[in-house]
């Protein structure tokens, strides 16, 4: 169980065009979804946590009207970059939880890999 | 001072070898503890949970020191397989909500045969 996927797994875009990345979880209500970005032999830094039917809370440093998620239920978060440059090429990855059990267990998708050129 | 510290390696172990992580984190309010691993180009997997008990799993111990804020993972008799960087994680619970989880920068581990 709790199994969390991504969509697409790779996507190569041009520079001032949107992205959407989709993130479900496929066998449990993810009444929590967090959004990270690694760079390069970086740690993931956390971008940004939404809930179900509510506004992201974003980290510090994160542009909100770049980086558009959207919760609308409780097995699917997305995350639009939008007018990407190449400095937004990076591994994002959804990770979603469920407050059900109190446990603080996030399960992490796969991961997308955005290269903008 | 970062919130979650590691030694970056690369620690590079001839397989059977016993190897050390250890892992120091900043916020004295953390609740939770983890060890994940992250295969290159991979997103990372829960390896363990650390308790304040200290627990095992396998080839696997985590130790956690709350007085001196400080987390440890020992992997015995490595195996190939355990080439990975490792990850130590803190998640921080503020007042009731869900913190969030803050990551190491990780520690390499490469077992050769």
């Amino acid at each position: 169980g709790a199994v969390v996927s991504q969509h697409p797994s790779r996507v190569i875009c041009k520079s001032g065009t949107s992205v959407k990345i989709e993130c479900r979880s496929l066998d449990f209500q993810a009444t929590t979804m967090f959004w990270y970005r690694q760079f390069p032999k970086q740690s993931l830094m956390l971008m940004a946590t939404s809930n179900e039917g509510s506004k992201a809370t974003y980290e510090q440093g994160v542009e909100k009207d770049k980086f558009l998620i959207n919760h609308a239920s409780l097995t699917l978060s997305t995350l639009t970059v939008t007018s990407a440059h190449p400095e937004d090429s990076s591994f994002y990855i959804c990770s979603a939880s469920s407050d059900r059990d109190n446990s603080y267990e996030q399960y992490f998708g796969p991961g997308t890999r955005l290269t903008v050129t | 001072r970062k919130e979650v510290e590691q030694d970056p390696g690369p620690f590079n172990v001839p397989e059977g070898a016993t190897v050390a992580f250890n892992c120091t984190y900043s916020n004295s309010a953390s609740q939770s503890f983890f060890w994940y691993r992250q295969d290159c180009r991979k997103e990372p997997k829960l390896l363990m949970s650390v308790y304040s008990s200290g627990n095992e799993d396998g080839r696997f111990t985590a130790q956690l020191n709350r007085a001196s804020q400080y987390i440890s993972l020992l992997i015995r008799d490595s195996k190939l397989s355990d080439s990975a960087t490792y990850l130590c994680v803190v998640n921080g619970y503020y007042g009731g909500s869900q913190g969030n989880l803050i990551f190491g920068k990780g520690t390499k581990l490469s077992v050769k045969p």
